[in-house]
């Protein structure tokens, strides 16, 4: 079983749609969790950072974890075609700050 | 404020041949530093970081290497490349007590 498991898609929406896009892992001592974005071709960008179970928004995006069922999301609201990109999910127990990823969520949205 | 440089952008490169391939980081000092590799279609492979000069840890046995001879510079090398060495290389850095880990632009390796 994989450290942490993230459906690779792609998953293809409507412009304006609300994304779910999850990740579930296995390590109950992942500490912090994160979100980048990449598009084809980029270095991943950071989208959001957080280290307690709840919600946390910035802007059009909200990152959520869910620490007792080993579950975190990111919600996207009025999806835009320039948020067509892959999603990784990234968490890390602190040693060194090393982060295992998953392997990323293929998103497509259409105008 | 920061940046983080790696070059070169692409690289193609024949079976046994060396490589080298370049970061730098900018605007900070002591960072702690990684090299990872993301094959088509999935996630990143931590394969080195370093938390000083000289200081470098391996993830998974391989025939590359890692240096790092100054601060913010971090190097990434193999006397003899193999096929199986293609993908894209990603260089990181994150700040002293920080989790966050920003990424360069990444450098697209293929071993032909």
């Amino acid at each position: 079983q994989k450290e942490v498991e993230q459906d690779p898609g792609p998953l293809s929406v409507p412009e304006g749609a609300i994304v779910s896009l999850n990740c579930t892992y296995s390590n109950s001592a992942f500490q912090y969790f994160m979100w980048y974005r990449q598009y084809s071709r980029k270095g991943p960008e950071l989208l959001m950072y957080t280290y307690s179970s709840g919600n946390k928004e910035d802007g059009r995006f909200t990152a959520q974890v869910d620490k007792s069922s080993k579950y975190i999301s990111l919600f996207i609201r009025d999806s835009q075609p320039s948020d067509s990109a892959t999603y990784l999910c990234a968490m890390g127990t602190g040693g060194y700050n090393k982060l295992i990823f998953g392997a990323g969520t293929r998103l497509a949205v259409h105008p | 404020s920061q940046t983080i440089h790696q070059w070169p952008a692409t690289l193609v490169q024949p079976v046994g041949s060396p490589l080298s391939l370049e970061c730098t980081v900018e605007g900070t000092s002591n960072p702690n530093l990684y090299w990872y590799r993301q094959a088509a279609g999935r996630g990143l492979q931590l394969l080195f970081y370093s938390v000083g000069i000289g200081q470098i840890s391996s993830e998974v046995p391989q025939n590359l290497s890692a240096s790092r001879p100054q601060d913010r510079q971090f190097i990434l090398s193999s006397k003899k490349l193999l096929l199986s060495d293609s993908g894209f290389y990603l260089c990181a850095w994150t700040g002293t007590g920080r989790h966050e880990q920003f990424f360069g632009p990444g450098t697209r390796l293929t071993v032909l």
